[in-house]
């Protein structure tokens, strides 16, 4: 699986869009871009994914450039609940792919 | 609907002592998942099964043996602790060509 790259830590007033960002630019063809956090000490919760197109749900959006070497989490409006850790992860689509966490970005939000 | 349960909660250890962590999930998955998280970092992977049957080494597998007894149970035993292992341990579920990874609320195992 391809490796990522983020940053340590961010900080986002609440009410305004957090914006994460991922660098995979060893990326592959049948490699997708998963999200996941981590609140606190509790175990990580899946947000979003996706493969080449941008994706929205009802937590994020998420934006993947056009040669899918970067990506960008968006929390549209951000809160004090979405203080966590996130995880950008690369994981082709195969039945026996491993899921494999690097250190994430500690996202602070702020009144 | 449970989803992933992990037993113990907390547990404290003498070096040299064995223990099984016990992982069980009510959803039909295929994969399951055993990872550490030490403090200020990732999770790193212990080992996984795709299936009932077969598991795999993660980046992380020394000191540890796993079990996939049934599709519902994947255990993680420490046959002699060390220091070292002191760590919350998580187990995660997904289905086959699922997305979407299920993790239980850890176990925090300290060995002193």
């Amino acid at each position: 699986d391809a490796k990522t790259t983020q940053p340590t830590s961010m900080d986002c007033a609440e009410g305004r869009a957090a914006n994460l960002p991922c660098n995979h630019s060893t990326i592959s063809g049948n490699e997708y871009v998963y999200w996941y956090r981590q609140i606190h000490s509790q175990g990580p919760q899946y947000i979003i994914h996706g493969l080449k197109n941008n994706e929205t749900n009802e937590m994020a959006s998420l934006i993947i450039t056009e040669d899918r070497k970067s990506s960008t989490l968006i929390l549209p409006h951000a809160t004090l609940r979405d203080t966590a850790v996130y995880y950008c992860i690369v994981r082709s689509a195969g039945t026996a792919s491993k899921l494999t966490f690097g250190t994430g970005t500690r996202l602070q939000v702020t009144l | 609907n449970a989803g992933v349960t992990q037993t113990p909660k907390f547990q404290v250890l003498k070096t040299g002592q064995s223990m099984t962590l016990q992982c069980a999930q009510d959803m039909n998955h295929n994969s399951m998942y055993w990872y550490r998280q030490d403090p200020g970092m990732g999770l790193r992977l212990i080992y996984y099964s795709a299936s009932e049957g077969t598991t795999d080494k993660g980046e992380v597998p020394n000191g540890y043996n796993v079990s996939r007894l049934n599709k519902r149970e994947f255990s993680l035993r420490l046959e002699s602790a060390a220091p070292s292992q002191t760590s919350v341990y998580f187990c995660a579920s997904r289905s086959t060509g699922s997305t979407e990874a299920f993790f239980g609320q850890g176990t925090r195992l300290t060995v002193v």
